[in-house]
Formats: C-alpha cells, sequence, structure tokens
C-alpha cells in the first residue's frame, strides 16, 4: 500500500472555472476526510465520509463545494465557479475507524492556484 | 472542543533533544492527546497519541502532566529532517476530526 493518493498535486485555474481533486484512500480505510489549508495556518476540516456516506459537511463547504466518494473507495472534491479565495492547499485523509490507534494518514494535498 | 496554545517557533541543534510543549487547559477527561507534524511540502503525518500516561514510540515520547493541561512531545535526538511544523489536537474518543492549530516550527540548525 503506497497511502493516500491525491491527483493532481498541482492546479492552476482561472476564475470561474471548475476543478475536480482526486483522492484515492488506503484500501482498508473506512473514513475519509477532506481539509483545506492556507499559507501559515493549520489545516481546516471541511467534509468527513465513513464508507459512501458523508456524515458532516463544515460550513467552510460552500455551496460551490460538493464531494462524493461513490462505493465508499476514491474520492473526489470538485468547486465550481472557482474565486481567487479557493486558492489553498486541499488535503485528503484517511483513517480506520476513529484513528485512535493508528491515526490519520494524510496525502500530499493538491495546491490549487485560482488566477 | 478544547483550545491549544503552542510556542510559533523553536530551534534546536541537530544530535540534541527537542522539548515542544503545548497547553490545553480546557481539555476534557475524555479527550485524547494528538501530535502530528507537517513537512515541507506534505500532508501532516502523525506522530504519538495519549491519554494519560506517558507514551513513547519510535518516533518521540509524549509527557502528559499529571493534571492533562499541558503536555510535552519530545524528539530525543533531533535530526535535519525533524524540521516540520508540530501540531498538538486534543480530540475525543471516537471523533472524526480534528481542530488544527497553528502550531510549532521546528527548525533544526546544523
Amino acid at each position: 500500500d503506497t497511502g493516500v493518493s491525491q491527483d493532481p498535486r498541482h492546479k492552476i485555474t482561472k476564475r470561474g472555472q471548475n476543478v475536480t481533486f482526486r483522492c484515492d484512500p488506503i484500501s482498508e480505510h473506512n473514513r475519509l476526510y477532506w481539509y483545506r489549508q492556507t499559507l501559515g495556518q493549520g489545516p481546516e476540516f471541511l467534509t468527513y465520509f465513513q464508507n459512501e456516506a458523508q456524515l458532516e459537511k463544515s460550513r467552510l463547504l460552500s455551496d460551490r463545494f460538493s464531494a462524493e466518494r461513490p462505493k465508499g473507495s476514491f474520492s473526489t472534491l470538485e468547486i465550481q465557479r472557482t474565486e481567487q479565495g479557493d486558492s489553498a492547499m486541499y488535503l485528503c485523509a484517511s483513517s480506520l475507524g476513529s484513528g485512535e490507534h493508528y491515526g490519520y494518514t494524510f496525502g500530499s494535498g493538491t495546491r490549487l492556484t485560482v488566477v | 472542543d478544547a483550545k491549544t496554545t503552542q510556542p510559533n517557533s523553536m530551534e534546536s541543534n541537530e544530535e540534541e533533544p527537542v522539548h515542544l510543549p503545548c497547553n490545553h487547559s480546557t481539555i476534557s477527561g475524555t479527550d485524547y492527546i494528538h501530535w502530528y507534524r507537517q513537512l515541507p511540502s506534505q500532508g501532516p503525518e502523525y506522530v504519538i497519541h495519549g491519554l494519560t500516561s506517558n507514551v513513547n514510540n519510535r518516533m518521540a515520547s509524549l509527557a502528559i502532566a499529571e493534571d492533562r493541561k499541558s503536555s510535552t512531545l519530545i524528539l530525543h535526538r533531533a535530526t535535519l529532517r525533524d524540521a516540520a511544523v508540530y501540531y498538538c489536537i486534543p480530540s475525543t474518543s471516537g471523533t472524526y476530526k480534528y481542530i488544527f492549530g497553528t502550531g510549532t516550527r521546528l527548525k533544526v540548525l546544523a
């Protein structure tokens, strides 16, 4: 297992375009999380899946954001009509259960730049 | 959610021990204390976690104060690869999300 994979690593897009990011978690992990991180700040929670069910969305996740995890495997995060304020690192993490014993495993992130 | 206070930055010499403090005075009795670190251009990486007693693993040790209002992450011999931002995160057992602060940026001097 190579850990949590995120694709692409970098994305530059023009304001108003739609973008989609993909996350492939560790295969046996049933929980998947998306976080956003801006420069100099810690990651901020966006949303969480247990298997295929999206159980919580942060108020940070406006209606331009949507996340899916079909069949409880990989996940996608889509941002519609991107704005310059969406520029950030988008991090995906997965865990087996609540992660108490082995923690969460994070991917290396997708860095989004909106120009 | 418990609030945390960590120094913005710390420096250490290579091969010397490093003690990274964290205050979490509002922690509840069932909150675990997790530590993660984030190397440049990487996602956060799990380091260690504990509830009441001190914990050791191959990466670090975690010393938890008796009143649980503070904890210290101990790197026994800092290496250049330990240069990272270290986050202290209290979280309730079974919780599904972490609340990250701004962490401590550790600089290791050769």
